[in-house]
């Protein structure tokens, strides 16, 4: 199995800032990675595919990067919303698996 | 508007089974695969099953292979995950999930439905 690393597993921050989430993969995935933001007691929410497209509706502010093992998600200007949980998945190949997610608190 | 209304979670004891059901509406769901993903409490996303359009092709994560089954009705629109000879660390909210264009193995997930909780204790 494809094992997916998230880093740092928290972080405080305050709005306003940027904020920068890694992710790992234990070997080449292309670029078939997504990140979703999930709120407490709520499902996931789709935010990136393909490592770097925007999913429909997601604002401009979120942007992701990378290819092959190294992945980063950007929140540029983070705002009162964005305070959530942060996970990335791998769709290269069978099982697909998720990063253990990132806490984005409130500095 | 697509929606995803998980059913049929609850509280089962070690080694007993249930059968979550996730009614489907607002796309074409005979088109679509269709996948389960669960979360066990305070933990991240694990993927479960997934099933082909008519329900001829499955594939499942090995910790549930054997035990798990997923099927189809696309009649009804709706989903089904009968669930085995349950494990105290398959106590997770189960929800239902869409891939993005329907059909393509590599799509991420786009909807997922509000989830349902099982509770393996005895």
């Amino acid at each position: 199995d494809i094992q997916m690393t998230q880093s740092p597993s928290t972080l405080s921050a305050s709005v306003g800032d940027t904020v920068t989430i890694t992710c790992r993969a234990s070997q080449s995935i292309s670029y078939w990675l997504a990140w979703y933001q999930q709120k407490p007691g709520k499902a996931p929410k789709l935010l990136i595919y393909k490592a770097s497209s925007l999913e429909s509706g997601v604002p401009s502010r979120f942007s992701g990067s990378g290819s092959g093992t190294e992945f980063t998600l950007t929140i540029t200007s983070l705002q009162p919303d964005d305070f959530a949980t942060y996970y990335c998945q791998q769709s290269n190949r069978y099982p697909l698996t998720f990063g253990g997610g990132t806490k984005v608190g409130i500095k | 508007e697509v929606q995803l209304v998980e059913s049929g979670g609850g509280l089962v004891q070690p080694g007993g089974s249930l059968r979550l059901s996730c009614a489907a509406s607002g796309f074409t769901f005979s088109s679509s695969w269709m996948h389960w993903v669960r979360q066990a409490p305070g933990m991240g996303l694990v993927w479960v099953s997934r099933i082909n359009i008519d329900g001829t092709t499955t594939t499942y994560a090995d910790s549930v292979e054997g035990r798990f089954t997923i099927s189809r009705d696309n009649a009804k629109s709706t989903l089904y995950l009968q669930m085995n000879s349950l494990r105290d660390e398959d106590t997770a909210v189960y929800y239902c999930v869409i891939p993005q264009s329907g059909t393509a193995a590599a799509d991420p997930f786009n909807y997922w439905g509000q989830g349902t909780l099982v509770t393996v204790s005895s």
